[in-house]
């Protein structure tokens, strides 16, 4: 069974400083991640898709890489902003067990305020 | 716009109802999703469709029920049968199944039981 796992659970850091935030899974045989952000209350905005062949994806001040191999994935922020903060999630499409194809299985997220 | 809306934004329901959360898109997507969000568990799929009249159980089908009559249309019904139906419900929507395809996410439902 696929899990995934977002380190840490919260960070806080002052405007302008870079960060990183760390996701984990268990199955590598994925065919794609996908880093979301969340405000409170609201859906989920899609901010990077990196497939299963690619190493890294960028945008903006945001850059997202994969390492497949060892089941892990970062979300690089530049220069930091207070409309940054918000919930960031990870999340996987694929994995060995059945029916795996479409579903995508999310960490539970990165909790992130950055302040002015 | 392309998008996928989802109404109401918020929903009551007593116990012992029925209630139907809607989602539309018109992204032109074949596959639709309906994920469930509680504090500090993360999101759970509920029910997926690949194409249109054909529905697969996710990892918490119980207690709901969906159809998919149109390739634009996901209802939810969310039945007595669901013991805590108080969440958040997303609804998503991918072109297909390979690896340049993500999500893409509507605003959500707020479902209280009252």
């Amino acid at each position: 069974k696929q899990e995934v796992t977002q380190i840490p659970a919260a960070l806080s850091v002052p405007e302008g400083e870079n960060l990183v935030l760390n996701c984990s899974f268990t199955d590598s045989a994925i065919y794609n991640l996908q880093w979301f952000r969340q405000d409170p209350g609201k859906g989920l905005t899609s901010l990077l898709l990196i497939q299963s062949s690619q190493r890294e994806q960028t945008s903006g001040r945001l850059n997202a890489s994969l390492d497949k191999s060892s089941g892990r994935s970062t979300l690089y922020i530049a220069a930091s902003q207070p409309g940054d903060s918000a919930t960031y999630l990870c999340a996987v499409r694929g994995g060995r067990s059945g029916g795996s194809n479409y579903k995508l299985t999310f960490g539970k997220g990165t909790l992130l305020t950055v302040n002015p | 716009d392309g998008g996928i809306t989802q109404s109401p934004k918020y929903l009551f329901r007593k116990e012992g109802q029925n209630v139907t959360l809607s989602c539309e898109q018109n992204l032109n997507h074949d596959a639709m999703y309906w994920y469930r969000q509680d504090p500090g568990q993360g999101l759970r799929l509920i029910y997926y469709s690949q194409i249109v009249n054909d529905f697969q159980k996710g990892d918490i089908a119980e207690g709901y029920s969906v159809s998919r009559e149109k390739k634009e249309s996901f209802p939810l019904t969310v039945t007595s049968a669901q013991k805590n139906p108080t969440a958040f419900y997303l609804c998503a929507s991918s072109m297909g199944q390979g690896a340049a395809y993500g999500y893409t996410f509507g605003s959500g439902t707020r479902l209280t039981v009252v």
